[in-house]
């Protein structure tokens, strides 16, 4: 069964903290996207990649990077935590823009 | 931008009901339209999806959807509900300016009481 695994389901980070969200897809996609999910916001676009070391800006990038060193991880990096980043972040891939699998997200707290 | 748009914020329908879900949207061109199902503290699981061709697409665990393209609609439907349909639901298009990422609704709590 094809897949999406972000390492963590649940994380609990100090405000200032430099912080790794990682996702793995094990479908040789050559699109990768993060998303965070607010009540009421829906999900919003945070970074996507359509390929090894490309990267570009989604929606609301601010406050947050990626790194794709590899095909198959896309790594989500939030330089300095702060308290209005604590949401759930929900990792996608794509071979083509027929069909995106989902990760099962992680539900990122900061205080 | 492609779009979408949710407009009940929740959904309340009896077991054994017929259920809708709604969606309209907003794109250039032709759309490329999904429904995602959300449970609790859970990823996404893909429904159903319209590329093109028969209006009427069947999905998964027995739900359809509609596309009305002189409406821009695209609700979800299913004929009879089950408690376990209880979930989050969102609409979806995919956006050709980010890389054919999926702009999403905000979503529709369905809540189906026995």
């Amino acid at each position: 069964d094809v897949k999406v695994t972000q390492s963590s389901r649940y994380l609990v980070k100090r405000t200032g903290e430099k912080v790794f969200l990682e996702c793995v897809q094990d479908m040789d996609h050559e699109n990768m996207f993060w998303y965070r999910q607010d009540p009421g916001l829906g999900l919003r676009l945070i970074y996507f990649s359509y390929d090894v070391k490309m990267k570009e800006k989604g929606d609301i990038p601010e406050g947050y990077s990626v790194s794709r060193e590899k095909k198959e991880r896309f790594s989500l990096i939030l330089e300095s935590a702060s308290t209005n980043q604590t949401s759930m972040y929900l990792c996608a891939s794509s071979r083509d823009s027929y069909g995106y699998t989902f990760g099962s997200g992680t539900r990122l707290t900061v205080v | 931008a492609q779009s979408v748009a949710q407009p009940e914020d929740q959904v309340n329908v009896a077991e054994g009901n017929p259920l809708t879900v709604k969606c309209t949207y907003s794109v250039s061109g032709n759309p490329y339209l999904f429904w995602y199902v959300q449970y609790p503290n859970r990823g996404l699981q893909f429904l159903l999806k319209y590329i093109t061709g028969d209006n009427l697409v069947k999905g998964s665990y027995g739900f359809e959807a509609e596309f009305n393209k002189s409406q821009t609609s695209f609700h979800l439907k299913k004929p009879s509900a089950l408690v376990s349909d209880s979930a989050l639901y969102f609409c979806a298009v995919r956006d050709g300016n980010s890389g054919y990422a999926l702009n999403f609704g905000k979503g529709t709590s369905l809540l189906v009481t026995p």
